[in-house]
């Protein structure tokens, strides 16, 4: 079975610094897809940033971008200038292909220090 | 586009009683997915359906859960004699194959309190 595993339960981060979240996960398939999603306080979780497991360049998004170490079963997620709207939990996911439900971590409390 | 939609927002009941929730994925999307939250975790999946067809239930999703889309259009979950191990977020998402990038996009999600 696939697993998703996030070692940091809770982080902060100074107002316009840089922070790193962790995710690592554990598959035998070699096509799939990586998610980060956020979800703010009592807000729905919205998409962050997403990976194909095939493209070797890491995505990226605005301030938002990823480390992806196929090999190691690493994906991290770096967050730039970070705002005070970016504190939120942080879950990483993964499906396969095909559209098939997303397995989550337990997800990282982001914290942002003004 | 006006989003997954989840009613009701918070539900409170007493053991025992059934309930039930509702969700209204985001227009043409065909895929619908039901996850429960539970306080310091990430979501777990439970079921999910193509149009009106329920295509996969998790084993977390015992036999007094039981979800339908007729129609292939909303959906709903309902727990029969509730118990307190059901209080959690039961969130609701979509997605469509023709949409961008097979995202699955989530509603605000129904809270249980089962007292």
């Amino acid at each position: 079975a696939q697993t998703v595993t996030q070692s940091q339960p809770e982080m902060s981060v100074q107002e316009a610094e840089t922070v790193t979240l962790s995710c690592t996960y554990d598959t035998s398939e070699s096509d799939y897809y990586l998610f980060w999603y956020k979800q703010p306080p009592s807000r729905q979780m919205i998409l962050v940033i997403r990976q194909e497991a095939y493209k070797q360049q890491n995505a990226t998004e605005n301030r938002f971008s990823v480390n992806f170490q196929k090999a190691a079963k690493s994906f991290s997620l770096k967050i730039s200038d970070s705002q005070l709207g970016d504190a939120a939990m942080y879950f990483c996911a993964y499906r396969l292909s095909g559209n098939t439900p997303l397995v989550f971590g337990k997800g990282t409390r982001l914290s942002v220090i003004a | 586009d006006t989003g997954v939609s989840q009613n009701p927002r918070h539900k409170i009941t007493k053991r025992g009683q059934n309930v039930t929730f509702r969700c209204d994925p985001i227009s043409e999307h065909n895929r619908l997915y039901w996850y429960r939250q539970t306080l310091g975790q990430g979501p777990e999946f439970l079921t999910y359906f193509q149009n009106e067809a329920q295509l996969e239930k998790s084993r977390l999703l015992s036999d007094r859960f039981s979800a339908e889309r007729p129609k292939g259009s909303f959906s709903t979950l309902e727990i029969q004699r509730t118990e307190q191990g059901d209080s959690a977020m039961y969130l609701c998402a979509s997605s469509s194959p023709q949409g961008a990038k097979n995202i699955q996009y989530f509603g605000a999600g129904t809270r249980l309190s089962v007292l």
